[in-house]
C-alpha cells in the first residue's frame, strides 16, 4: 500500500545534539512538508519542498534543516540551535492543489 | 493570503446527538477546503474535501460538510455522534491560484463525545 513512513516513532535527544527525523513516501508525490505540533498551537510549517533539490522555509524554520535529494525522501534535522525542540513532528506529501495532504504517523521528539 | 478560523477550542456533545465543528476561511480567490481528524499520537487522517460542484460534501465515518460561499464557511457535521468520534479535528484551505501548493490549517477543535 502507498503511504508515508516516519521514523522513529519516539526519539530522545540530549542537549546540544543534532537529530534527524526520517520521512519516506512511495506515493510518487512531488511536494513534501514538515510540521511541528505543540499542544494548543495547531500545526506550524517548518519547511516544504515542491520538487527534488529544492525546498523553502516555512513559518518556523530556525534551528531546523532539510534536504530533498530524492523524490521519496525528505529528512528533517533538528539542530542544537533549536532551543525548544520537544514536540510532535508530522511529515506530509501532496500531488496537486486539489488533492490535499497525506500525513505520516508522526515522530515524538523529547529532549532529555 | 489564506487562513482558517476554528472559533471553538473544544466541542462537547452527548453520544447520539448531532455534532457540528465550525470552520470559516479567508482566501483571495476560490477555495479548496478540507477536513482532517487526528487521534492521539497519530498523524492526520483525511475526512472529506470540497473542490467544486455540490455544496454538501459527504466523507468518511458518516461525516459531511457544507460549503457556504457567502458566509465563507465549511462546517463539519455528523447526525449522531459516537464516543469513537472523540478526537482533534482540523479544517484546512488552499487558494486555487496557480503555484499555491500550501494548505493553511486552523488550530484544531477537540471534540469530546460523552457516553
Amino acid at each position: 500500500d502507498g503511504g508515508i513512513t516516519q521514523s522513529p516513532k519516539y526519539l530522545f535527544r540530549k542537549e546540544g545534539q543534532n537529530v534527524t527525523l526520517s520521512c519516506e513516501q512511495n506515493l510518487n508525490h512531488d511536494a513534501m512538508y514538515w510540521y511541528r505540533q505543540d499542544p494548543g498551537q495547531g500545526l506550524r510549517l517548518i519547511y516544504y519542498s515542491q520538487i527534488v533539490n529544492d525546498f523553502q522555509k516555512g513559518d518556523i524554520a530556525e534551528g531546523y534543516s532539510v534536504s530533498r535529494e530524492k523524490k521519496e525522501s525528505f529528512p528533517l534535522t533538528v539542530t542544537s540551535a533549536q532551543k525548544n525542540p520537544t514536540a510532535f513532528y508530522l511529515c506530509a506529501s501532496s500531488q496537486d492543489r486539489a488533492y490535499g495532504y497525506t500525513f505520516g504517523s508522526g515522530t515524538r521528539l523529547t529532549v532529555v | 493570503a489564506q487562513s482558517v478560523a476554528q472559533p471553538e477550542d473544544q466541542v462537547n456533545v452527548a453520544e447520539g446527538n448531532p455534532l457540528t465543528v465550525k470552520c470559516t476561511y479567508s482566501v483571495s480567490g476560490n477555495p479548496y477546503l478540507f477536513w482532517y481528524v487526528q487521534y492521539p499520537n497519530r498523524g492526520l487522517q483525511f475526512l472529506l474535501k470540497y473542490i467544486t460542484g455540490d455544496n454538501l460534501v459527504k466523507g468518511s465515518y458518516g461525516f459531511e460538510a457544507e460549503f457556504n460561499k457567502s458566509q465563507t464557511s465549511f462546517h463539519l457535521k455528523k447526525p449522531s455522534a459516537l464516543v469513537s468520534d472523540s478526537a482533534l479535528y482540523f479544517c484546512a484551505v488552499r487558494d486555487r491560484s496557480y503555484g499555491n501548493n500550501r494548505l493553511a490549517f486552523g488550530k484544531g477543535n477537540q471534540v469530546v463525545v460523552i457516553p
